[in-house]
């Protein structure tokens, strides 16, 4: 089975720019849910989709915003970009519910904001 | 804030021997995972232990749960130069939400 794929891999943006990031999760797999990784606050999480549906929220600014779509693939959007949004994004897939079982993580979006 | 601690913060043994690294977590949890992070690429389960189990063993891990100490640890026996990495415990608390701790980060020197 193949595994959580994100893309893109890596990306540089500047100040007050938007990027969108691409998650498709284990086939079979509803839900979604997105981490930010940095060297200063660690592992924290953004947000969960299941069934299309935003599930639970992390503490983050409204600039972080995500969708899922039928396919359970899923999108995160960061609108005008700070130099702080400078991480790795993580998106992980489980099945069924994301807090009860195993998460698969994805190799990251590593993400430069100049 | 993170509900997971991890101590120590960083370990550094020589190849062969065992690793110990703990967890401390504040509330009443669900279930308690240890993740495997290779050097700034995405995270890979290792194991995941239920509030109501004390030990669990997958290969060369061993963890533990405490839960009236709110405590877990993680044993990896006969290190390999392959283990260096960064392990991170993770709870869920009954919020649908993975919370991750800061992380130890491991060398294993040969």
């Amino acid at each position: 089975k193949a595994g959580v794929t994100q893309t893109p891999r890596y990306l540089i943006k500047t100040r007050g720019q938007q990027v969108t990031l691409s998650c498709s999760p284990i086939s079979g797999h509803r839900s979604v849910s997105w981490y930010q990784q940095t060297p200063g606050q660690g592992l924290q999480f953004l947000f969960e989709y299941f069934s299309e549906t935003q599930r639970n929220k992390g503490n983050f600014p409204g600039r972080f915003s995500g969708r899922q779509f039928s396919n359970s693939r899923s999108e995160m959007n960061v609108s005008t970009l700070e130099l702080g949004d400078s991480a790795l994004y993580l998106c992980a897939s489980s099945f069924p519910l994301a807090y009860q079982e195993t998460q698969y993580f994805g190799p990251g979006t590593r993400l430069l904001v100049l | 804030s993170q509900q997971g601690e991890e101590d120590p913060q960083a370990l550094s043994i020589q190849e062969g021997e065992n690793a110990t690294m703990n967890c401390s977590y504040k509330t009443s949890i669900n279930n308690l995972q240890w993740y495997r992070q290779n050097s700034g690429r995405g995270l890979v389960h290792l194991i995941l232990i239920r509030s109501n189990e004390r030990e669990k063993h997958s290969g060369r891990l061993r963890v533990t749960l405490d839960t009236s100490k709110k405590s877990s640890s993680l044993l990896i026996t006969a290190s390999r130069a392959a283990d260096t990495a960064s392990y991170f415990c993770a709870t869920s608390q009954g919020a649908q939400k993975l919370v991750f701790g800061q992380g130890t980060r491991l060398t294993i020197n040969p």
